[in-house]
């Protein structure tokens, strides 16, 4: 299994409140990325990051914003969160974007807003 | 990224080989074939990718057509642990995206 650690794995917190959530990777692997899956949307792309303070935005990127200091650590943050942040959001890596590479996911971090 | 079909859902019996079909007509000369499972409450796992070659690793084989339109995962000897949902993938390089949609629920039965 691919050397990633999501941190939380279960919070609940209130609207209106602001969220990290921390991926913590030990490939030393240029590309990070965070997903949420839904019921009946299966897995988005929020943000991703091709290097350290490189970041750019994927399909679902409004309310999220993404910092990456170290080639390690890649964190999500909902600055305000909202009920329909409510899901559960995976963190990924790969080495590459080269034909045939592989992106690995870390097991989740399930995230409740009330 | 071409677009991939998939049966909602499969049974299986346990010990026998689970042959999941994927169609991907519209793939392009660039794009990858991957599969991916999710057990329940997991994250995705890797299982495969291939590009036209049919590929084998520890967990499967993946068998391509010629025409490279569709291809199935093939799990040798199913356990009730490959229970899971399974999701073909075509993605081309460079791409950062990984499109899944909503995959073959399998179902191993004892």
């Amino acid at each position: 299994d691919a050397g990633i650690t999501q941190s939380p794995r279960h919070k609940v917190t209130e609207t209106g409140t602001p969220v990290t959530l921390r991926c913590h990777q030990t490939e030393n692997h240029r590309y990070m990325y965070w997903y949420r899956q839904d019921p009946g949307h299966g897995l988005r792309l929020i943000h991703y990051s091709y290097g350290v303070k490189d970041t750019d935005k994927g399909e679902v990127s409004d309310g999220y914003s993404v910092s990456r200091s170290k080639t390690e650590d890649f964190l999500l943050t909902l600055e305000s969160a909202t009920s329909s942040q409510t899901s559960v959001y995976f963190c990924a890596i790969s080495e590459s974007l080269q034909p045939g590479n592989t992106i690995y996911f870390g097991e989740g971090s399930w995230l409740t807003v009330v | 990224d071409a677009k991939t079909t998939q049966p909602p859902s499969m049974d299986c019996a346990e010990g026998r080989a689970a042959n999941l079909p994927c169609n991907h007509s519209t793939i392009s000369g660039n794009e990858y074939v991957y599969w991916y499972r999710q057990i329940h409450s997991q994250g995705p796992q890797y299982i495969i990718h291939g590009l036209k070659n049919n590929e084998t690793n520890e967990m499967a084989s993946l068998i391509i057509t010629e025409d490279r339109k569709s291809s199935t995962l093939i799990l040798p000897h199913a356990t009730l642990r490959d229970t899971a949902v399974y999701y073909c993938i075509v993605k081309k390089g460079g791409s950062e995206k990984l499109v899944f949609g909503k995959g073959t629920k399998l179902t191993v039965n004892p």
